[in-house]
């Protein structure tokens, strides 16, 4: 597609359930990226795909939180037994991945996550 | 480890002043500076980016120049618009072990008044 593309925009779950964030990349990018962004606060890593492997998981916060990505494209991040922590803007973003620097990251407008 | 330091907010400016956002970095390697802007209720864009030293970005009004000697990638721009309210993230991104890591500061508010 033209961009990152993120759904559900908006989730309100109850505490205690299990949700699922959808993120489709742009077409033709290898490089996928899960980021966390809670009220009033930077961006925190949680996760890194290239291709369908993910060399890089130090950001995930807790084992409630699991990732994947299939096919090298749409990836789906879980968060089961929600807390009221885990409420925050959760971000995805692709880029192509070569040899060289420079490679621009782009965002979707990510996933709004409320546990009430 | 990386790491990108942006300066605190919010900074408020009235329409027509002159902005500058300081930010600097610390990096093991030669990474790729970015500018990106959250306008509210909306998702990250990407501003401006340079990729080497000396390099300048520039979008919109805005300006940035890559300064290895400084380590430093401030952001500028000569006359802003109340339009321009948003949070502005500085980030690095370097190739490291065979891929990109993406590094954020941790955001400057901007709040323009008329």
């Amino acid at each position: 597609g033209a961009g990152v593309s993120q759904s559900p925009s908006n989730k309100v779950t109850e505490k205690g359930k299990d949700v699922e964030l959808r993120c489709d990349p742009i077409s033709g990018h290898t490089a996928l990226y899960w980021y966390r962004q809670r009220l009033g606060q930077g961006l925190e890593f949680l996760i890194y795909f290239q291709g369908n492997s993910a060399p890089d998981k130090s950001g995930l916060p807790s084992d409630r939180f699991s990732a994947e990505r299939t096919g090298e494209s749409v990836s789906t991040l879980t968060i089961q037994r929600t807390q009221q922590e885990d409420s925050a803007v959760y971000l995805c973003a692709s880029s192509r991945q070569e040899i060289r620097s420079g490679n621009t990251i782009y965002f979707g407008e990510g996933s709004w996550l409320t546990v009430v | 480890g990386d790491s990108v330091t942006q300066m605190e907010g919010p900074v408020t400016l009235s329409e027509e002043a002159f902005l500058t956002i300081n930010c600097t970095y610390t990096a093991t390697g030669y990474p790729s500076l970015f500018w990106y802007v959250q306008y509210p209720g909306e998702g990250l864009q990407l501003l401006l980016k340079a990729t080497k030293a000396d390099d300048k970005g520039s979008n919109k009004g805005f300006e940035a120049t890559y300064r290895k000697e400084t380590t430093s990638f401030h952001l500028e721009k000569g006359s802003v618009q109340v339009s321009d309210s948003a949070v502005y993230f500085c980030a690095l991104s370097y190739m490291n072990s065979g891929y990109s890591t993406l590094t954020f500061g941790k955001g400057t508010m901007l709040l323009v008044s008329p």
